[in-house]
């Protein structure tokens, strides 16, 4: 049984780094065409992608928020972090973090309940 | 950067009814769309992948078709637990792009 959890500040002040932790079980990070990921829904808007990290350590970001997003993985704790630089009132979202099976297309298969994130001085 | 749309962006419907949520890409993305399901407090759910294929245990009620830029999400017969948001999303490009979502409410 796949499950993830995100862990994190809950209230982070504006120019501040956010740091999230996904920490999951029923898979591992080191086996071929897995990949955990990272989305985000601010409050009443769309849901959207933000990175996503590859067995292979393999990355992806999203292009309008690359410069401000890092992640990186520890596959002896089964986690995955996601750092945002200079956290803007904008950034208040509800963050999920995937497990990613790719195959013939990548699919974002399960997902973790979510951490909300409020952006406040 | 490949957008998303989806129509309509909120419908009412009954239990029983048949429901159809469309979306569109701004280009063509072959067949590298994903259905979720989402209801306030709870992870987003994947009910199709790759267009057409269901995840899982989803009920056979779920349906999606299309490719290239338009794709179609039906729900032969609503059901009370189905009320929620649908999202498409398109995994063409890395890391992929959403819809606006599509909000199923009560009749």
């Amino acid at each position: 049984q796949i499950t993830l959890k995100e862990s994190g500040p809950t209230l982070v002040k504006p120019t501040q780094t956010l740091t999230l932790t996904c920490t999951f079980s029923g898979f591992s990070l080191t086996t071929s065409g897995v990949g955990v990921g990272w989305m985000r829904q601010p409050p009443g808007k769309a849901l959207e992608g933000l990175a996503l990290i590859y067995w292979d350590d393999d990355k992806h970001y999203n292009p309008s928020l690359k410069s401000r997003l890092t992640i990186t993985k520890d596959t002896s704790k089964n986690q995955v972090v996601l750092t945002m630089t200079n956290m803007d009132p904008v950034d208040t979202a509800t963050y999920y973090c995937s497990h990613i099976q790719l195959g013939t297309d990548r699919v974002d298969d399960y997902l973790g309940q979510g951490a909300l994130v409020t952006v406040s001085s | 950067d490949i957008q998303m749309t989806q129509s309509p962006s909120s419908l009412s419907a009954s239990v029983g009814d048949r429901v159809t949520i469309t979306c569109r890409a701004s280009q063509s993305i072959s067949r590298f769309l994903n259905w979720y399901q989402h209801k306030p407090g709870k992870a987003p759910k994947l009910l199709i992948h790759a267009a057409s294929i269901l995840h899982g245990a989803v009920p056979s009620r779920f349906s999606g078709s299309g490719s290239g830029t338009d794709f179609t999400l039906s729900i032969s017969s609503l059901q009370p637990e189905d009320f929620a948001t649908y999202y498409c999303q398109h995994t063409y490009t890395t890391p992929g792009t959403f819809g606006p979502g599509t909000k199923v409410e009560v009749k």
